[in-house]
């Protein structure tokens, strides 16, 4: 089965710094999403990505987030300036029908 | 504000039985509804997709059903396994991408 790879697989950062997280997607896919899961919550949608464009976002996907497609096949995920709060596991999705997600980044901001 | 609840929020049967999972949703103009399976600290794996015109679908063990007038969906398991144990997540697929439910956690007892 197709998969979607993700990097790192845990990362510890200090508040206030920049983290990029990497996300290798199914290649026909043409939707990207990322989401996040707070321990112990619900997995929340951040946003969606189609055709090098933000198609949707939540309303915790504010200024520090940010998402591309450096290379045309990597999709990224930038926060800008880490809180404590941004600590979770990030996942990346991408679908043609369903959706197939990725194993998780875990960010521990410290 | 879209919602997706999961009934019940843990489970514990011995091997063998047969199980129904229950997730409920408040707006009926969904695109999709997805079952996924996570096990702890990993990813999520794809279960069974429903389409919005579709009212159930079968993969091995695994049976979904989704009724949008009710907005309702049953992950149904027969014979279940120790192997099964993990938490089953219930997501709406819409233009937002996906809404998930907090899951269940499912313990089968050997």
């Amino acid at each position: 089965e197709p998969e979607v790879t993700q990097t790192p697989s845990h990362q510890v950062t200090q508040m206030g710094q920049e983290v990029i997280l990497r996300c290798v997607p199914i290649s026909n896919h043409l939707y990207f999403y990322w989401y996040r899961q707070i321990l112990g919550q619900k997995v929340e949608f951040l946003v969606s990505f189609y055709n090098n464009e933000i198609s949707e976002k939540s309303e915790i996907f504010d200024d520090q987030f940010s998402v591309e497609r450096p290379d045309g096949s990597n999709f990224t995920l930038k926060i800008r300036s880490t809180k404590l709060e941004d600590s979770a596991m990030y996942f990346c999705a991408t679908r043609a029908s369903r959706a197939f997600f990725g194993q998780g980044t875990r960010l521990t901001v410290v | 504000k879209q919602e997706v609840t999961q009934i019940p929020a843990a489970l514990s049967v011995p091997e063998g039985e047969n199980l129904v999972l229950n997730c409920s949703f408040t707006d009926s103009a969904i695109y999709n509804l997805q079952w996924f399976r996570q096990d702890p600290g990993k990813g999520l794996t794809s279960l069974l997709l429903i389409q919005s015109s579709q009212r159930e679908q079968t993969s091995g063990r695994l049976n979904a059903s989704l009724d949008k007038s009710s907005g309702r969906s049953t992950l149904y398991i027969a014979a279940s396994q120790p192997g099964d144990s993990a938490t089953y997540l219930c997501a709406r697929g819409g233009a937002d991408g996906l809404t998930f439910g907090k899951g269940t956690h499912l313990i089968i007892q050997p």
